[in-house]
């Protein structure tokens, strides 16, 4: 299993962060996972962001929820992120990535998302 | 909210050595933690799952032990390939972080 962050490297503050995972070498509908995004500010630790499972339920950090949302395409093997109102401190690498419950065995290689005008 | 305290905050040990490194948790654990190591540039590597069980291709260097509150990330016989930093994680909380130099 492959995964591959894709989107826009700039936005501007207050404007919606959209990022899509692309998944390959197995279908996204199949099995019990759950897809993740988790990010991670330069030089700092990782923040996991919110996941969505194969049947389209979501989980969300509480300290993003009401700035976050995450939803699944099966027929194109994709999960996107949408991160509104950003600012400066959303500046980071955000990673996708698959896991079996909570633990996240697929990572995407990361893909640095600046807020900056 | 669940708070990670890990420690120490950066290590420094010999080829050869071994590295012990720890993670509390705020609160009792019963499932989901595990431990990764991430290198510059690079996505978090799972490592230890289930607090004690190796993930798929890990060596047998890499042992974890713990439960409860209080968990332990051990790497035998050290090599340079192990500089990197490495989190704790429970559920949907990480750890800051050991950094460990070979």
């Amino acid at each position: 299993v492959q995964l591959q962050e894709s989107g826009p490297g700039l936005v501007k503050p207050s404007q919606t962060l959209s990022l899509t995972c692309n998944v390959s070498g197995g279908s996204i509908g199949s099995g019990s996972y759950y897809w993740s995004w988790i990010r991670q500010p330069a030089g700092k630790g990782l923040e996991w962001m919110g996941r969505i499972s194969t049947s389209g339920s979501t989980d969300y950090n509480p300290s993003l929820k009401s700035r976050v949302s995450m939803s699944i395409d099966k027929s194109t093997d994709q999960f996107s992120l949408r991160l509104n109102s950003v600012t400066a401190a959303d500046t980071a690498v955000y990673y996708c990535a698959r896991a079996v419950l909570w633990r996240w065995s697929y990572w995407g290689q990361g893909i640095l998302v600046t807020v900056s005008s | 909210e669940v708070v990670m305290t890990q420690s120490p905050a950066t290590l420094s040990v010999s080829p050869g050595e071994r590295a012990t490194l720890s993670c509390r948790v705020s609160q009792s654990v019963s499932n989901g933690f595990a431990w990764y190591q991430q290198k510059p540039g690079q996505a978090p590597r799972l490592l230890i799952y289930g607090a004690s069980t190796r993930a798929s291709g890990i060596p047998d260097r890499f042992s974890g032990s713990g439960s409860g509150t209080e968990f332990t990330l051990t790497i035998s016989s050290l090599q340079s390939e192990d500089s990197a930093v490495y989190y704790c994680q429970q559920e949907g909380t990480f750890g800051p972080g050991t950094r460990l130099e070979i």
